[in-house]
């Protein structure tokens, strides 16, 4: 398995409160990407990073922000959590931006 | 803009019924095809990467094949511990994301 980790694995939380999301890999590469997956959608991507402090939209990223400061870290932050952004969160690492190998995720309830 | 149609949306097949997923897909400039499992509660796990039309790869019981319009996931004599979701992505030239289709559900029964 490709070294990536994601911290929380589940978190419950209330309308309104913001919430921060742990990608961290230990193989260097250098994409990283932040992904939701919900039924009848399928994998969305967030934001994802091309490199340390480099960082782009995908295609649900109203809502979101993102930081990496580092080249092992990537968090995901929720501003302002709302009920539509409950949610399983993928994170996934990339050597060259083809193929993506993927964390084991976080079970996001906001009540 | 991109799009990827996986289908069926899900199969059911008896262990040792081989069969075939369908991954149909518009991309200008087609730079990667992939095939990912997931299983339930789990990240996706990669299977294959696809660069040109007529590509094939293969890895134990599954082999994924490539055309201009759709690539094929053939699952031959499947077991049980098949069961899972594939999903295919795919990614124009130039770009850096994939865009992934919603999945195939796949349930082999023993």
């Amino acid at each position: 398995d490709a070294g990536i980790t994601q911290s929380p694995r589940h978190k419950v939380t209330e309308t309104g409160t913001p919430v921060t999301l742990r990608c961290h890999q230990t193989e260097n590469h250098r994409y990283m990407y932040w992904y939701r997956q919900d039924p009848g959608h399928g994998l969305r991507l967030i934001h994802y990073s091309y490199g340390v402090k480099d960082t782009d939209k995908g295609e649900v990223s109203d809502g979101y922000s993102v930081s990496r400061s580092k080249t092992e870290d990537f968090l995901l932050t929720l501003e302002s959590a709302t009920s539509s952004q409950t949610s399983v969160y993928f994170c996934a690492i990339s050597a060259r931006g083809d193929t993506q190998y993927f964390g084991p995720g976080t079970r996001l309830t906001v009540l | 803009e991109d799009q990827v149609t996986q289908s069926p949306e899900a199969l059911r097949l008896q262990e040792g019924e081989s069969s075939s997923l369908n991954c149909s897909y518009t991309v200008s400039g087609l730079r990667g095809l992939f095939w990912y499992r997931q299983d339930p509660g789990k990240g996706p796990e990669f299977l294959f990467t696809l660069y040109s039309a007529g590509e094939e790869k293969e890895k134990e019981r599954l082999k994924a094949t490539l055309t201009k319009k759709e690539s094929f996931l053939h699952i031959t004599a499947p077991k049980p511990e098949d069961s899972a979701t594939y999903l295919c992505a795919v990614q124009q030239g130039g770009s850096e994301k994939l865009v992934f289709g919603k999945g195939t559900k796949l349930t082999v029964n023993p």
